[in-house]
């Protein structure tokens, strides 16, 4: 089994400050790993995911993660956040054709 | 394409109602899920179907059923709808254990 813990529930930051939001997963078999991004009254969208091969994930938007296999992390960062930044972000765990999601961390992002 | 639809986008029931709630794709997924969300507690997994005419249980549940009879569609009913049933419902669909594709949701309120 599989399991997601997002550290932070709330994150407030001001408008282009950097942002890290942490994620511990735990599993005990190799894992694919997942961030999605909630804007209010929306569905989520995926932001960026850990297959295999590099550690360092990219979104097109200027968010990385970093899978750490040994401290079992795979932490958000931004280095520059935008007021449209603001909205929710799950980290998420994949096993035995599901996925396993955090409780979400909430960015508000102020100017 | 669609990607993934729900209907309907909001509901209010009476406890003891009962209702569907309906689930498309159009990406010839062979994954579908259907979880619910609420405050800070993520995303859990209701049910799940790996294929037409499978389904699994997932983390929660108790008081709903599902179908998949047709590889396109995930329908998911209450049979006696609950006060603890009012949440927002999310479906879900994938390839394989890769990125899930997430419809709009429904919102539920049982009074």
């Amino acid at each position: 089994a599989q399991s997601v813990t997002q550290l932070d529930s709330q994150v407030p930051v001001f408008e282009e400050a950097p942002v890290e939001l942490r994620c511990n997963y735990s599993s005990s078999v190799s894992v694919y790993l997942f961030w999605y991004v909630q804007y209010p009254n929306q569905g989520l969208q995926l932001l960026l995911k850990y297959l295999s091969g590099s550690t360092l994930v990219e979104s097109i938007n200027g968010f990385e993660a970093e899978f750490n296999k040994s401290q079992t992390s795979f932490h958000l960062r931004k280095p520059s956040v935008h007021i449209s930044d603001t909205a929710e972000y799950f980290c998420a765990v994949s096993g035995n054709y599901k996925l396993s999601f955090g409780a979400g961390t909430t960015v508000t992002v102020r100017a | 394409n669609a990607g993934v639809t729900q209907t309907p986008k909001f509901r209010v029931l009476k406890t003891g109602q009962s209702m569907t709630l309906l689930c498309a794709q159009d990406m010839n997924h062979e994954y579908m899920y259907w979880y619910r969300q609420d405050p800070g507690m993520g995303l859990r997994l209701i049910h799940y179907s790996v294929g037409e005419g499978t389904t699994a249980k997932g983390e929660v549940p108790d008081g709903y059923n599902v179908s998949r009879l047709k590889k396109q569609n995930f329908l998911l009913g209450l049979e006696s709808a609950a006060p603890s049933q009012t949440s927002v419902y999310f479906c879900a669909s994938s390839r394989e254990l890769n990125e899930q594709f997430f419809g709009p949701g429904t919102r539920l309120t049982v009074l």
